[in-house]
């Protein structure tokens, strides 16, 4: 079972440049959420997602957008990095968006903009 | 102002004892509480919730206990083994409905020691 994949695992990025953050389920769940975390630091929510076409912004979306044309996938886009955006971003997906279901993550992608 | 604390960076425990991971939080609105592991390079994993209407939620050998008058809740792991040597998060859901935007604490760094 692949479960969720992201890609790139890792990628360095210079001031300005733009990226995908692509992340796809294979477990057709409704719910996706793109997370960041930073060194030392938990998890913030950037952007969720409930279903194909509804996307909506969490706690810290600013630099961010999303879309979600399929239930498989949801990419993250990053248009003008900034060092503020080095960070681990982790994409979950969860059959329902009720806190006790279980979310599944992927293993990450480590972004370092310089 | 972190609204979920897990104030002890880090614990270290010998096989076969008892793990104690505890979190404390300051909205007594939150209704759900999990608790994720983390292994170096790849993302979290759920381990075990629990309601805010339970004091108690157990799964083998992870216990969750909840006190509520005192927003504190603890992750006993008895027996401890080595590969629980992982981070720890502790996270919690305030009643927004469906869509888990959950508050995540910084993490715990268990080791545990053969």
């Amino acid at each position: 079972n692949a479960g969720v994949t992201q890609t790139p695992k890792f990628r360095i990025l210079k001031i300005g440049q733009s990226m995908t953050l692509q992340c796809t389920q294979d477990m057709n769940h409704n719910y996706m959420y793109w997370y960041r975390q930073d060194p030392g630091m938990g998890l913030k929510l950037i952007y969720y997602s409930v279903g194909a076409g509804i996307t909506d912004k969490g706690e810290v979306p600013n630099g961010y957008n999303v879309s979600r044309s399929t239930t498989e996938d949801f990419p993250l886009r990053l248009e003008l990095a900034a060092p503020s955006q080095t960070s681990v971003y982790f994409c979950a997906s969860s059959f329902t968006g009720h806190p006790n279901t279980e979310a599944f993550f992927g293993q990450g992608t480590r972004l370092t903009v310089v | 102002d972190q609204q979920v604390k897990q104030n002890s960076p880090s614990l270290s425990v010998q096989e076969g004892r008892i793990s104690i991971l505890n979190c404390d939080y300051t909205n007594s609105m939150f209704d759900y509480f999990l608790w994720y592991k983390k292994y170096p390079a790849e993302g979290p994993t759920f381990l075990i919730s629990i309601s805010s209407i339970k004091d108690k939620n157990e799964d083998g050998r992870f216990t969750v206990f909840l006190n509520k008058s005192a927003k504190h809740l603890s992750l006993h792991i008895v027996p401890s083994q080595p590969g629980d040597s992982a981070v720890y998060f502790c996270a919690a859901s305030p009643p927004t409905g469906n869509n888990r935007k959950l508050i995540w604490g910084l993490g715990t760094s268990l080791a545990v020691n053969p």
